[in-house]
């Protein structure tokens, strides 16, 4: 069955420090991989999102991430961050055959 | 635009009673799903819906029942609640499953407590 990791279940951070997150997922066919943010009391919203193309994705807020094949990962990165990216991040998949699929989600703690 | 939009935003409910969530979306979107959020769980899909009439059992569907009379609403039924039911449900609604425009839109959620 298919499946997403995220490595870290809390990461705590002072600002300006730089952000990776890690994302594996377990499929091996075509693959539409996302990161979704949901700030403290809201909604998940759309960070950035992969179909094809350029493997790096650049999204909202200044966030990117790396699709590698080879490695099954989606990693989401942030040269700085800030103290409003205070959220959880869920990394997610879907593709021909199966829906959505999320991450358990990765708590994020910026310190001010 | 509203986009996706869930009633109500909170609710208590005692053992055995039931309730129904309703979702609501604007965007002409076809697939339409029930999720609950649980601590260190991620999302789980409970329904799914892929298109007006049509509805189908997702990860965790034992419990709850759904229906899709009209495209624009999705609604979420407890049969009959227990402890274990409470959680944040969450709509959400695509256009398009496969390859390509796939994200999802997300309603605020339901905080629900089973008491």
């Amino acid at each position: 069955a298919q499946s997403v990791s995220q490595h870290n279940h809390h990461v705590i951070l002072s600002e300006a420090a730089s952000l990776e997150l890690g994302c594996n997922y377990s499929y091996g066919g075509t693959v539409n991989l996302f990161w979704y943010v949901q700030y403290p009391g809201q909604h998940l919203q759309l960070l950035l999102k992969y179909f094809s193309g350029d493997p790096l994705v650049k999204g909202i807020k200044g966030f990117e991430a790396e699709f590698i094949k080879s490695k099954f990962s989606f990693n989401l990165r942030k040269p700085s961050v800030q103290w409003s990216d205070t959220a959880e991040y869920f990394c997610a998949v879907n593709g021909p055959g199966f829906k959505t699929i999320f991450g358990a989600g990765t708590r994020l703690f910026v310190k001010a | 635009n509203a986009g996706v939009t869930q009633t109500p935003k909170f609710r208590v409910l005692k053992t055995g009673q039931s309730m129904t969530l309703l979702c609501a979306q604007d965007m002409n979107h076809e697939y339409m799903y029930w999720y609950r959020q649980d601590p260190g769980m991620g999302l789980r899909l409970i329904h799914y819906s892929v298109g007006e009439g049509t509805t189908a059992k997702g990860e965790v569907p034992d419990g709850y029942n759904v229906s899709r009379l009209k495209k624009q609403n999705f609604l979420l039924g407890l049969e009959s609640a227990a402890p274990s039911q409470t959680s944040v449900y969450f709509c959400a609604s695509s256009y398009a499953q496969g390859l390509g425009n796939t994200e999802a839109f997300f309603g605020q959620g339901t905080r629900l407590t089973v008491v």
